[in-house]
């Protein structure tokens, strides 16, 4: 079993909807990244959380320690906004801890 | 601009050829790391670093040689390419410790035929 799942694999929205992608993970963290990545791009961080909630613009990532779980959320989405999104978390500072463990991505096609 | 510089973007290398795929970055961050990318497996790390002449091995090294003689450059080495080596590859930087993210190159997609 992988240590950072997300779902759903593939989702597929009309422009404005609400979206909603979830990320479970399986070990102790100190800190989750959600992930950017556009068709044939390069890869930006959108937030990094090690509680409660963010928000920037239309997105909001929120996670719950407790339930290892996180989620990000597209207020109003856009077809600009289809990309790949991916999870990924850090279990501690040092070595080996601070590697980033990843979700294999889900991958957002919004429609106009 | 800031950032982390990823050179060559696109490669097409023969089986049993060598190439060094370039990194660097101007944050003076730490950490960093190769990742290789493949349809349905998520980002794997290759090797990491977390800082000048100190380096280590992630999930996939065989076949990918680094070092890491300055903190700017982290270069990672194919000394033998083999078609299972043909992916996207991603360099990624970071300061360590709790509150810092982490700044992605472009990526480099090589081709071994």
């Amino acid at each position: 079993k992988n240590e950072v799942e997300q779902s759903p694999q593939n989702l597929t929205a009309q422009e404005g909807e609400f979206i909603t992608i979830n990320c479970s993970y399986s070990v102790g963290i100190s800190a989750l990244h959600w992930l950017q990545q556009h068709p044939g791009g390069g890869i930006v961080s959108l937030f990094m959380l090690s509680s409660g909630k963010k928000k920037h613009g239309r997105l909001i990532a929120t996670i719950n320690i407790q339930e290892k779980h996180s989620s990000l959320h597209i207020t109003a989405s856009h077809p600009r906004d289809s990309a790949v999104y991916i999870c990924a978390v850090k279990r501690g500072y040092g070595g080996s801890q601070g590697n980033l463990i990843f979700g294999k991505g889900t991958k957002l096609s919004v429609k106009p | 601009n800031a950032g982390v510089t990823q050179t060559p973007k696109f490669q097409v290398l023969k089986t049993g050829q060598s190439m060094t795929l370039q990194c660097a970055q101007d944050m003076n961050h730490e950490y960093m790391s190769w990742y290789r990318q493949d349809p349905g497996m998520g980002l794997r790390l290759i090797h990491y670093s977390v800082g000048a002449g100190i380096t280590d091995q992630g999930e996939v090294p065989n076949g990918y040689n680094v070092s890491r003689s300055t903190t700017e450059d982290f270069p990672l080495r194919l000394l033998s390419a083999a078609p299972s080596q043909t992916s996207v590859y991603f360099c990624a930087s970071s300061y360590i410790g709790r509150v810092y993210g982490y700044t992605f190159g472009s990526g480099t997609r090589l081709t071994v035929v």
